[in-house]
């Protein structure tokens, strides 16, 4: 069955960058986008981009234009996103979630990764 | 950015009883909406999609419809694990938004 693993928890300090990463399995990783979303304590959900595994090629969401990027290891089916210039407003549960159709993509999220919780405490 | 609006914030309802949950957007999204359950502690799961389609899995008891600016998930007869947050998402246009969330508690 598809499976999306996260990597673990990460306390960061203002200003450091966090790297999340999450490992596929049960699918061709490189046929289908993966998407980004995260979620702060009590929130909503929030997009931040997707990649494309195969292209390497990304969207992201203008709000997190210049901070945040997403690359993958096709080697290892892991898809990856680094955040910068953490601040406490970016304290939140990060997920990666995969697009459920294949190449084109449709900008659905399913299934979705466990999350990721970051910390960004002084 | 289209801005989704969901209500009501809190909707309290016995097991048994039907939900009908509403999701506004601020401009057209055609059917290009989805619809996703949070248990507390656990991702989204995505219900329904195209504004009405039951993703793979999802009892028949849950159904979306609406179009253009107006949504709503229903819920025939709510079951014990379907007390969570629920969830609207536009891919209409960029970037993807998703709605505040209305949460489903017994009553």
């Amino acid at each position: 069955q598809v499976q999306l693993v996260q990597s673990g928890t990460e306390v960061k300090k203002p200003g450091a960058s966090v790297k999340v990463s999450c490992t596929a399995s049960g699918y061709t990783f490189t046929g289908h986008y993966m998407h980004w979303v995260r979620q702060a304590p009590g929130q909503g959900l929030e997009w931040m981009g997707r990649i494309n595994p195969n292209s390497g090629g990304t969207n992201c969401a203008q709000k997190f234009q210049g901070r945040v990027t997403m690359t993958r290891d096709t080697s290892i089916s892991t898809a990856y996103m680094e955040l910068s210039g953490l601040t406490s407003d970016d304290t939140a549960i990060y997920y990666c979630a995969r697009d459920p159709k294949p190449v084109a993509g449709i900008n659905w999220f399913d299934p979705w990764g466990q999350g990721t919780l970051v910390t960004v405490s002084s | 950015e289209i801005v989704l609006t969901q209500s009501p914030v809190t909707l309290s309802l016995s097991p048994g009883e039907r939900a009908t949950l509403s999701c506004r957007a601020s401009q057209s999204v055609s059917s290009y909406l989805a619809w996703y359950q949070q248990k507390p502690g656990q991702a989204p799961r995505l219900l329904i999609y195209d504004a009405s389609n039951r993703a793979t899995g999802i009892p028949g008891r849950f159904s979306g419809s609406g179009s253009g600016t107006d949504f709503t998930l229903s819920i025939s007869s709510l079951e014990p694990e379907d007390f969570a947050v629920y969830y609207c998402q536009q891919r209409s246009t960029w970037p993807l938004t998703f709605g505040g969330g209305t949460k489903v508690e017994i009553k």
